[in-house]
Protein backbone atom coordinates (compact mmCIF):
# COMPACT_ATOMS: atom_id res chain seq x y z
CA UNK A 1 0.00 0.00 0.00
CA UNK A 2 1.83 2.97 -1.30
CA UNK A 3 -1.00 5.70 0.71
CA UNK A 4 -0.79 7.40 3.90
CA UNK A 5 -0.22 5.27 6.67
CA UNK A 6 -0.58 6.05 11.18
CA UNK A 7 0.62 4.37 13.82
CA UNK A 8 -0.24 3.66 16.05
CA UNK A 9 -4.20 3.78 14.98
CA UNK A 10 -5.43 3.67 18.58
CA UNK A 11 -4.10 4.33 21.64
CA UNK A 12 -5.54 4.95 24.85
CA UNK A 13 -3.22 6.93 28.00
CA UNK A 14 -3.72 8.04 31.36
CA UNK A 15 -4.24 12.01 32.06
CA UNK A 16 -0.39 13.49 32.63
CA UNK A 17 1.21 11.04 30.04
CA UNK A 18 3.17 11.91 26.77
CA UNK A 19 1.69 10.48 23.39
CA UNK A 20 3.99 10.15 20.33
CA UNK A 21 2.13 9.71 16.91
CA UNK A 22 4.33 9.06 13.27
CA UNK A 23 2.51 9.81 9.90
CA UNK A 24 4.35 8.38 6.69
CA UNK A 25 3.33 10.57 3.38
CA UNK A 26 2.79 8.60 0.07
CA UNK A 27 6.44 9.04 -1.01
CA UNK A 28 8.29 12.46 -2.85
CA UNK A 29 4.65 14.18 -1.44
CA UNK A 30 6.93 17.74 0.30
CA UNK A 31 4.12 18.88 1.80
CA UNK A 32 2.79 16.78 5.11
CA UNK A 33 -0.08 18.14 7.55
CA UNK A 34 -1.61 17.00 10.50
CA UNK A 35 -5.38 17.95 11.03
CA UNK A 36 -7.31 17.04 14.30
CA UNK A 37 -11.29 15.69 14.28
CA UNK A 38 -13.70 15.40 17.00
CA UNK A 39 -17.07 13.45 16.30
CA UNK A 40 -19.20 15.47 13.92
CA UNK A 41 -16.92 18.52 13.09
CA UNK A 42 -14.60 18.67 10.48
CA UNK A 43 -10.82 18.28 10.56
CA UNK A 44 -8.86 21.24 12.51
CA UNK A 45 -6.09 22.70 10.94
CA UNK A 46 -2.70 21.92 13.43
CA UNK A 47 0.61 22.10 11.70
CA UNK A 48 2.20 21.64 8.46
CA UNK A 49 5.37 20.93 6.75
CA UNK A 50 7.01 21.84 3.44
CA UNK A 51 9.50 19.40 3.11
CA UNK A 52 11.52 19.53 6.93
CA UNK A 53 10.39 23.17 7.43
CA UNK A 54 7.27 23.45 9.44
CA UNK A 55 5.44 26.87 7.60
CA UNK A 56 2.47 27.53 10.42
CA UNK A 57 1.00 26.02 13.75
CA UNK A 58 -2.26 26.98 14.69
CA UNK A 59 -2.35 29.77 17.24
CA UNK A 60 -5.13 27.61 18.90
CA UNK A 61 -2.21 24.59 19.59
CA UNK A 62 -1.27 24.65 23.07
CA UNK A 63 2.45 24.16 23.43
CA UNK A 64 2.32 21.04 24.42
CA UNK A 65 1.71 19.53 21.02
CA UNK A 66 4.88 19.43 18.52
CA UNK A 67 5.31 18.06 15.38
CA UNK A 68 8.64 17.48 13.46
CA UNK A 69 9.50 15.79 10.25
CA UNK A 70 13.58 15.66 10.52
CA UNK A 71 14.05 14.32 7.08
CA UNK A 72 11.18 15.56 4.69
CA UNK A 73 9.44 12.42 5.04
CA UNK A 74 7.98 10.95 8.08
CA UNK A 75 6.16 13.11 10.66
CA UNK A 76 5.62 12.84 14.37
CA UNK A 77 3.02 14.79 16.47
CA UNK A 78 3.86 14.79 20.35
CA UNK A 79 1.29 15.48 22.92
CA UNK A 80 3.03 16.18 25.76
CA UNK A 81 0.90 16.02 29.55
CA UNK A 82 -2.17 14.65 27.63
CA UNK A 83 -5.63 16.28 28.74
CA UNK A 84 -8.89 14.55 28.61
CA UNK A 85 -9.62 17.19 25.75
CA UNK A 86 -7.16 16.04 23.78
CA UNK A 87 -9.02 12.82 22.69
CA UNK A 88 -9.45 13.13 19.49
CA UNK A 89 -8.57 11.44 15.65
CA UNK A 90 -5.35 12.69 14.74
CA UNK A 91 -5.35 12.92 11.02
CA UNK A 92 -2.26 12.90 8.58
CA UNK A 93 -2.36 14.42 4.54
CA UNK A 94 0.01 14.73 2.61
CA UNK A 95 0.30 16.52 -1.06
CA UNK A 96 2.74 16.55 -4.10
CA UNK A 97 1.90 20.67 -4.33
CA UNK A 98 0.69 23.92 -2.60
CA UNK A 99 -3.02 23.70 -3.01
CA UNK A 100 -3.10 20.29 -4.66
CA UNK A 101 -5.09 17.34 -3.36
CA UNK A 102 -4.57 15.96 0.45
CA UNK A 103 -4.43 12.44 0.59
CA UNK A 104 -5.43 11.42 4.22
CA UNK A 105 -4.19 8.75 6.35
CA UNK A 106 -6.14 6.41 8.19
CA UNK A 107 -5.57 8.69 11.41
CA UNK A 108 -4.63 7.19 14.80
CA UNK A 109 -7.65 7.65 17.70
CA UNK A 110 -6.27 8.98 20.88
CA UNK A 111 -8.48 8.23 24.09
CA UNK A 112 -7.48 10.20 27.07
CA UNK A 113 -8.42 8.50 30.47
CA UNK B 1 -8.24 34.17 11.08
CA UNK B 2 -9.40 32.27 8.49
CA UNK B 3 -12.99 30.34 8.94
CA UNK B 4 -15.02 28.60 6.82
CA UNK B 5 -18.31 28.47 7.57
CA UNK B 6 -20.80 25.74 5.69
CA UNK B 7 -24.31 25.30 5.61
CA UNK B 8 -26.30 23.25 6.56
CA UNK B 9 -24.94 21.12 8.97
CA UNK B 10 -27.79 17.74 8.45
CA UNK B 11 -29.32 17.54 4.54
CA UNK B 12 -32.00 14.83 3.95
CA UNK B 13 -33.17 14.60 0.27
CA UNK B 14 -35.58 12.56 -1.31
CA UNK B 15 -33.38 9.53 -3.73
CA UNK B 16 -33.19 10.84 -7.00
CA UNK B 17 -33.18 14.48 -5.72
CA UNK B 18 -30.72 17.23 -6.16
CA UNK B 19 -28.69 18.03 -3.17
CA UNK B 20 -26.73 21.80 -2.96
CA UNK B 21 -24.07 22.62 0.20
CA UNK B 22 -22.89 26.24 0.56
CA UNK B 23 -19.77 27.92 2.48
CA UNK B 24 -18.41 31.00 2.87
CA UNK B 25 -14.59 31.63 3.54
CA UNK B 26 -13.30 34.59 5.13
CA UNK B 27 -9.44 34.48 3.58
CA UNK B 28 -9.65 36.76 0.77
CA UNK B 29 -6.10 34.93 -0.33
CA UNK B 30 -7.64 31.33 -0.33
CA UNK B 31 -7.54 29.94 -4.18
CA UNK B 32 -8.22 26.64 -3.91
CA UNK B 33 -11.48 25.34 -2.55
CA UNK B 34 -11.90 21.04 -2.52
CA UNK B 35 -14.55 19.24 -1.13
CA UNK B 36 -14.07 15.93 0.26
CA UNK B 37 -16.83 13.11 1.59
CA UNK B 38 -15.99 10.91 4.54
CA UNK B 39 -17.94 8.00 4.65
CA UNK B 40 -18.67 6.39 8.67
CA UNK B 41 -15.28 5.40 9.89
CA UNK B 42 -13.13 6.26 6.79
CA UNK B 43 -10.83 8.67 5.71
CA UNK B 44 -11.82 12.08 4.32
CA UNK B 45 -11.26 11.74 0.48
CA UNK B 46 -11.37 14.36 -1.89
CA UNK B 47 -14.29 14.16 -4.53
CA UNK B 48 -14.15 17.27 -6.81
CA UNK B 49 -11.96 20.76 -6.67
CA UNK B 50 -11.88 24.29 -8.02
CA UNK B 51 -9.51 26.97 -8.41
CA UNK B 52 -10.35 30.78 -8.27
CA UNK B 53 -9.42 31.26 -11.79
CA UNK B 54 -12.93 28.70 -12.62
CA UNK B 55 -16.16 29.60 -11.57
CA UNK B 56 -17.86 26.33 -12.63
CA UNK B 57 -16.64 22.68 -12.43
CA UNK B 58 -18.48 19.94 -13.49
CA UNK B 59 -17.54 15.94 -12.87
CA UNK B 60 -20.50 13.61 -13.58
CA UNK B 61 -23.44 14.04 -11.14
CA UNK B 62 -21.00 16.59 -9.21
CA UNK B 63 -20.39 20.31 -9.42
CA UNK B 64 -19.08 23.06 -7.76
CA UNK B 65 -19.52 26.96 -8.61
CA UNK B 66 -17.54 29.95 -6.87
CA UNK B 67 -18.20 33.25 -6.26
CA UNK B 68 -14.77 35.10 -5.05
CA UNK B 69 -16.38 38.23 -5.17
CA UNK B 70 -19.11 37.33 -2.28
CA UNK B 71 -16.65 34.23 -0.84
CA UNK B 72 -18.70 32.04 -1.66
CA UNK B 73 -18.57 28.48 -3.09
CA UNK B 74 -21.09 25.36 -2.95
CA UNK B 75 -21.61 21.70 -4.28
CA UNK B 76 -24.59 20.58 -6.08
CA UNK B 77 -25.36 16.63 -6.65
CA UNK B 78 -27.97 15.75 -9.10
CA UNK B 79 -29.87 12.51 -9.25
CA UNK B 80 -28.93 11.41 -5.50
CA UNK B 81 -28.01 7.39 -4.97
CA UNK B 82 -28.35 5.96 -1.59
CA UNK B 83 -24.38 5.79 -1.90
CA UNK B 84 -24.26 9.46 -1.43
CA UNK B 85 -25.11 9.44 2.38
CA UNK B 86 -21.61 10.70 3.86
CA UNK B 87 -20.39 13.58 5.47
CA UNK B 88 -18.84 16.92 2.94
CA UNK B 89 -17.02 19.03 3.95
CA UNK B 90 -15.95 22.15 2.17
CA UNK B 91 -12.39 23.79 2.19
CA UNK B 92 -10.44 26.53 1.44
CA UNK B 93 -6.67 28.20 1.68
CA UNK B 94 -4.07 28.93 -0.85
CA UNK B 95 -1.19 27.41 1.53
CA UNK B 96 -2.99 24.94 4.47
CA UNK B 97 -6.14 24.27 4.22
CA UNK B 98 -9.21 24.99 6.34
CA UNK B 99 -12.20 22.63 6.37
CA UNK B 100 -15.74 23.66 7.51
CA UNK B 101 -17.91 21.53 10.42
CA UNK B 102 -19.41 19.45 7.29
CA UNK B 103 -22.65 18.55 6.08
CA UNK B 104 -24.48 15.30 7.37
CA UNK B 105 -25.95 14.08 4.28
CA UNK B 106 -28.88 11.20 4.09
CA UNK B 107 -30.59 10.08 1.01
CA UNK B 108 -33.76 8.76 1.82
CA UNK B 109 -35.03 5.66 -0.26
Amino acid sequence: DTGVSQNPRHKITKRGQNVTFRCDPISEHNRLYWYRQTLGQGPEFLTYFQNEAQLEKSRLLSDRFSAERPKGSFSTLEIQRTEQGDSAMYLCASSPRVTGELFFGEGSRLTVL
Amino acid sequence: GENVEQHPSTLSVQEGDSAVIKCTYSDSASNYFPWYKQELGKRPQLIIDIRSNVGEKKDQRIAVTLNKTAKHFSLHITETQPEDSAVYFCAAGNDKIIFGKGTRLHILP
